[in-house]
């Protein structure tokens, strides 16, 4: 199957600093990624959809000045947080789907834990 | 508003068949039910999806109602390894429609 990766799979950093979380699809081509956040004990919030050579459309309530989405190749889209407080530590989720696929499924990645000091 | 309800939690021991049902009573005729899990700290997995007939695989069965308002995932041998999280979402499958994950149900398989 389809296999999308994240880096860092975890990171710890002080508060006021940005930290950029990078999403891959590694063997697929991907217009469009999506990336979640996921609170202990709560179900995944979708933050954004980033499509490819565009700029990222926001869900409602979600700061785009504070999370910066880049998707600059099918291959590549990187979530960076800025001036991260500890209110932003979380569970950093994205997902891919495959360009042409047949149907609309999305793969996911295996998650990015940021712990905000 | 969600589009899906699912029991916040169920047991299952080991060996036997784990039936998860989801109720999802406001579908759309051109919306597919979709089935997730997630692994403690892991991103979600794709189990299955349908439209309106029963579907079958390598992991799982889905059987949907004839009218379509509610479905249940069938894991048919648990193993200690399917204890997660399962997602039910309703979806329509084209376009960048994306995925709206409800609480969900938190499975344990029981040794």
């Amino acid at each position: 199957g389809a296999v999308v990766s994240q880096h860092p799979s975890r990171v710890i950093c002080k508060s006021g600093t940005s930290v950029k979380i990078e999403c891959r699809s590694l063997d697929f081509q991907a217009t469009t990624m999506f990336w979640y956040r996921q609170f202990p004990k709560q179900s995944l919030m979708l933050m954004a959809t980033s499509n490819e050579g565009s700029k990222a459309t926001y869900e409602q309530g979600v700061e785009k000045d504070k999370f910066l989405i880049n998707h600059a190749s099918l291959t590549l889209s990187t979530l960076t947080v800025t001036s991260a407080h500890p209110e932003d530590s979380s569970f950093y989720i994205c997902s891919a789907r495959e360009s042409g696929g047949s149907y609309n499924e999305q793969f996911f990645g295996p998650g990015t834990r940021l712990t905000v000091l | 508003d969600a589009k899906t309800t699912q029991p916040p939690s169920m047991d299952c021991a080991e060996g036997r068949a784990a039936n998860l049902p989801c109720n999802h009573s406001t579908i759309s005729g051109n919306e597919y039910v979709y089935w997730y899990r997630q692994i403690h700290s892991q991103g979600p997995q794709y189990i299955i999806h349908g439209l309106k007939n029963n579907e079958t695989n390598e992991m799982a069965s889905l059987i949907i109602t004839e009218d379509r308002k509610s479905s249940t995932l069938i894991l048919p041998h648990a193993t200690l390894r399917d204890t997660a999280v399962y997602y039910c979402i309703v979806r329509v499958n084209f376009g960048n429609e994306k995925l709206t994950f409800g609480t969900g149900t938190r499975l344990t398989i029981i040794p």
